[in-house]
C-alpha cells in the first residue's frame, strides 16, 4: 500500500516570495505523483505529474515538481507567488500502471499575503 | 473532450431526510468512478468507488451509499442523514487499464445537514 505526507499543513508566505509545498510517500514499487489545486468551493484541478523520465516536471501556473527516488519526496515550487494562488494543494501517489485509486495527502492550505 | 457533472451544487437538509447526488461524465466510456468527501480542515476521503455498472466497492462504513446504474452516471444516497454527512462532496473519474490513474475531478456539491 501506499501513503502521501504533507508535511505542512499552512504555509503562509508574502505576495512574490518563493514557496516549497513539501510531500513524502511510501511505496514498495514505483509510483506515478501528481500535485492537484483546489480553490475555495471547487474541484480538484491537476497541477502537474510524474509519470518517467525527467525527475523536473513543469506544470501549469508557474508550478514545478522535483521528483527525488531516494528521498522519496516529490515537493512543489513555485520562485514567485501571487495572490491568486491562495489554494489547497494536495500530493497523491499511485502504484504506476495501476490507473486505479490515487492516494491522497492532508494537503497543504497556502495563504498569499499582500 | 470530456467532462464531468456533478450537481446540485449545494444542498441544505434537515436530520433525517434522504439524499440523492448525481455525477454523470461525457466523452468516455468504461470510466472508474470515484465520491470523496471533505469535512470542514479536513482531508479527501474516499467513500465509494466503481469499475462499473452495479459494482461498488465501500472503502467506510457510513450513512450513505453509492449506485451505478448506467455506465457513466454515479448516484450517492443517503436515505436519513447525519449532521456528520455535512461536508463538500467530490465526484471523480479516471480510465480503467490504460490509464495513469490521473484523477479527473467535478465541482462539488456542499452539503450541509441541519
Amino acid at each position: 500500500a501506499q501513503s502521501v505526507t504533507q508535511l505542512d499543513s499552512q504555509v503562509p508566505v508574502f505576495e512574490e516570495a518563493p514557496v516549497e509545498l513539501r510531500c513524502n510517500y511510501s511505496s514498495s514499487v514505483s509510483v506515478y505523483l501528481f500535485w492537484y489545486v483546489q480553490y475555495p468551493n471547487q474541484g480538484l484541478q491537476l497541477l502537474l505529474k510524474y509519470l518517467s523520465g525527467s525527475t523536473l516536471v513543469k506544470g501549469i501556473n508557474g508550478f514545478e515538481a522535483e521528483f527525488n527516488k531516494s528521498q522519496t519526496s516529490f515537493h512543489l515550487r513555485k520562485p514567485s507567488v501571487h495572490i491568486s494562488d491562495t489554494a489547497e494543494y494536495f500530493c497523491a501517489v499511485t502504484p504506476a500502471g495501476s490507473a486505479r485509486q490515487l492516494t491522497f495527502g492532508s494537503g497543504t492550505q497556502l495563504t498569499v499575503l499582500p | 473532450s470530456q467532462t464531468i457533472h456533478q450537481w446540485p451544487a449545494t444542498l441544505v437538509q434537515p436530520v433525517g431526510s434522504p439524499l440523492s447526488l448525481e455525477c454523470t461524465v461525457e466523452g468516455t466510456s468504461n470510466p472508474n468512478l470515484y465520491w470523496y468527501r471533505q469535512a470542514a480542515g479536513r482531508g479527501l476521503q474516499l467513500l465509494f468507488y466503481s469499475v462499473g455498472i452495479g459494482q461498488i466497492s465501500s472503502e467506510v462504513p457510513q450513512n450513505l451509499s453509492a449506485s451505478r446504474p448506467q455506465d457513466r452516471q454515479f448516484i450517492l444516497s443517503s436515505k436519513k442523514l447525519l449532521l456528520s454527512d455535512s461536508g463538500f462532496y467530490l465526484c471523480a473519474w479516471n480510465t480503467g487499464l490504460a490509464g495513469t490513474g490521473e484523477l479527473f475531478f467535478g465541482e462539488g456539491s456542499r452539503l450541509t445537514v441541519l
